[in-house]
């Protein structure tokens, strides 16, 4: 089945570690996205990469990093220098935009919960 | 950043009831989007909307495209208990997408 997968499902952080969430996708998409999702807020963009190789700063990047060495891959990684790290975090991908139509829509993995220990 | 206004932020309906949620914007948008989303996982897309005024539907949803590009609606007739979740909207603008807070459905049995 082609889709977005995302693992661990649940991660645990402790003081000053960084930890990596893995995104891997199969269904051919060029452009990739992480975004963090609090409590009763809508999600928000950290990092996104339309190519590979390629990736700009979403709307709250500081304390995060990423790479996107190959199409399929687009880990994220949360640093130390990340003070609030707990959150619900997915991983979207989305397709080449379509002539007449547009962007194409962006579909989302299951998500990694990180949580500080 | 930018977020979108999304009402009401929660409703709680009898099942068989019809539910409808919009979304507002200050800014223009070239797409909007409607997602659903259980816990626990990621949210789902229901319907994109491409062109100002376009009505779509997907079974018993229906959404709306305003005219204005500024805002969109969502319809669900006769809801059912599996309708429960955090309905979100999207406007996007080239890549990138701006998301209401979400709309959280309970349904009574």
């Amino acid at each position: 089945d082609g889709g977005i997968t995302q693992s661990p499902k649940y991660l645990f952080r402790k003081e000053g570690q960084n930890v990596t969430l893995s995104c891997e996708q199969n269904l051919n998409h060029d452009a990739m996205y992480w975004y963090r999702q609090d409590p009763g807020q809508g999600l928000r963009l950290i990092y996104y990469s339309q190519i590979v190789n390629d990736f700009q700063k979403g709307d709250i990047a500081e304390g995060y990093s990423v790479s996107r060495e190959k199409k399929e891959s687009f880990p994220l990684t949360v640093t130390s220098a990340q003070k609030n790290p707990t959150a619900f975090y997915l991983c979207a991908s989305s397709g080449r935009p379509r002539t007449g139509v547009g962007n194409q829509p962006q579909h989302f993995g299951d998500g990694t919960r990180l949580s500080i220990l | 950043g930018q977020q979108l206004n999304q009402s009401p932020q929660s409703m709680f309906i009898q099942e068989g009831e019809d539910v409808s949620m919009n979304c507002t914007s200050s800014s223009i948008f070239n797409t909007w989007l409607w997602y659903k989303q259980d816990p626990g996982e990621g949210p789902v897309l229901l319907i994109a909307l491409y062109k100002a005024g376009e009505l779509t539907s997907n079974g018993r949803l229906t959404a709306q495209f305003g005219i204005t590009r500024k805002d969109s609606f969502l319809n669900i007739s006769a809801s059912i208990p599996s309708d429960v979740g955090i309905y979100f909207c999207a406007g996007q603008r080239g890549n990138k997408l701006v998301f209401g807070a979400g709309t959280i459905l309970r349904v009574k049995s």
